[in-house]
């Protein structure tokens, strides 16, 4: 098993362009979820999914988007890029919902960098 | 809502020395709580949880950690450090959703 892959590693961005962080996992979990990670600030949730098709908000979801189209995927989505977006974004994925005893299986992030 | 504190953003220690890394939580609801490490370049990855079974739990790596309702803590312990030990560190409660604290810096110095 891969686990849990995100694409790409690093980018630089100027401000007001969009892309699409991409995350995939092959532990058919349920549910998804992405983070950003700032120095001395620990991991804050920004978007969830609990399965295909169902998305909800995090702890700081503004500027972002999700979709959930397949269980394997979960793409993150930033159309007006920011240097307040400026970060490492992991993604993460569990058999059971946050807030029980399941473990996240995290990524290897991507290193983002809005000029 | 729940949340985490670990005191110390930088611990650094001999080779060799005691390990102890400081979690500190607060929660509504019975909590489940998590260490998680994460080495340079890398996603997280788990070291051990509590999920009530017993207050005393063994991870990975020789770390275990204690929960203590008590004095709301889960504090991080490895009798001896090795070089290997240096990564970031992060606890994490586990109650209505998942709650990160800021993180632990371990140096481990020859």
């Amino acid at each position: 098993n891969a686990g849990v892959t995100q694409t790409p590693k690093f980018r630089i961005l100027k401000i007001g362009q969009s892309m699409t962080l991409q995350c995939t996992q092959d532990m058919n979990h349920n549910y998804m979820y992405w983070y950003r990670q700032d120095p001395g600030m620990g991991l804050k949730l920004i978007y969830y999914s609990v399965g295909a098709g169902i998305t909800d908000k995090g702890e700081v979801p503004n500027g972002y988007n999700v979709s959930r189209s397949t269980t394997e995927d979960f793409p993150l989505r930033l159309e007006l890029a920011a240097p307040s977006q400026t970060s490492v974004y992991f993604c993460a994925s569990s058999f059971g919902l946050a807030g029980g005893t399941d473990t996240q299986y995290f990524g290897p992030g991507t290193r983002l960098t809005v000029l | 809502a729940q949340s985490v504190t670990q005191l110390g953003s930088h611990v650094s220690v001999s080779e060799g020395a005691l390990v102890l890394l400081r979690c500190n939580y607060s929660s509504s609801v019975p909590p489940y709580l998590f260490w998680y490490v994460q080495y340079p370049n890398q996603g997280l990855q788990l070291l051990l949880k509590y999920t009530s079974a017993a207050t005393l739990v063994k991870g990975i790596n020789g770390f275990e950690a204690e929960f203590k309702k008590s004095e709301t803590s889960f504090h991080l312990t490895k009798p001896s450090a090795h070089m290997s030990d240096a990564a970031e560190y992060f606890c994490a409660v586990s109650a209505n959703d998942m709650r990160f604290g800021a993180g632990t810096r371990l140096t481990v110095k020859p």
